[in-house]
């Protein structure tokens, strides 16, 4: 199986910084990759298709770069609706793989 | 308007078997490039792929579950069944059903329901 290793685990950050968080896949998988967000007691909800495809009606302050091994999901502004848990999954395989999560909170 | 749902017991006891169902609407399984899948959330924890089932029938499963799983779909009812059997602690979890589209991504979720494994 494919494994998706996201860093930081966690990560403190202001409303109005630029913040990055890195997704990287133990084996090539081209630009099969996709960014979802996930607040406490919801289902998660996909920002990002296809390594930098943004989704309908996402803001455009989300974007995502790689492709191959090494990813990355970019939030230019942060706004305060924006702290949540970040994962990032693999379409490359038809056993589909997550990573473990990125937690973003507020400092 | 996509929409799906997942249904099923809340709390089942060791060793029996899970069936839950999912029931959409707002698109077609029989559709090329359709797909929807079964993912779960333990308590605090990480989402985990569990299974697939494409328009065409083809049916994929984690390596690590795929002895006690069985995803099917009745497109007449716009239906996926998972079930899940030998259960345990440790599969309580908020299990979702999610459609995956040619874009390979999960653009709709259902809102989850969460299964509970005691005794």
């Amino acid at each position: 199986d494919i494994q998706m290793t996201q860093s930081p685990s966690s990560l403190s950050a202001s409303v109005g910084d630029r913040v990055t968080i890195t997704c990287r896949a133990s084996q090539s998988i081209s630009s099969y990759l996709n960014w979802y967000q996930q607040k406490p007691g919801k289902a998660p909800k996909l920002l990002i298709y296809a390594a930098s495809s943004l989704q309908s009606g996402v803001p455009s302050r989300f974007s995502g770069s790689g492709s191959g091994t090494d990813f990355t999901l970019t939030i230019s502004s942060l706004q305060p609706e924006d702290f949540a848990t970040y994962y990032c999954q693999q379409s490359y395989s038809t056993l589909r793989t997550f990573g473990q999560g990125t937690k973003l909170e507020i400092k | 308007q996509v929409t799906l749902r997942e249904s099923g017991p809340a709390l089942v006891k060791p060793t029996q078997t899970l069936t839950l169902t999912c029931t959409f609407s707002g698109f077609s399984l029989s559709t090329s490039g359709m797909c929807v899948s079964w993912i779960r959330q333990p308590p605090g924890k990480a989402l985990e792929w569990l299974a697939l089932i494409d328009w065409d029938d083809d049916k994929y499963y984690s390596t690590s579950l795929k002895t006690r799983l069985t995803i099917s779909k009745d497109t007449s009812k716009n239906q996926v069944v998972l079930t899940m059997t030998n259960m345990d602690p440790v599969d309580t979890a908020t299990y979702y059903c999610a459609r995956m589209t040619p874009t390979v991504a999960f653009d709709y979720w259902g809102q989850g329901t969460l299964v509970t494994v005691s005794s």
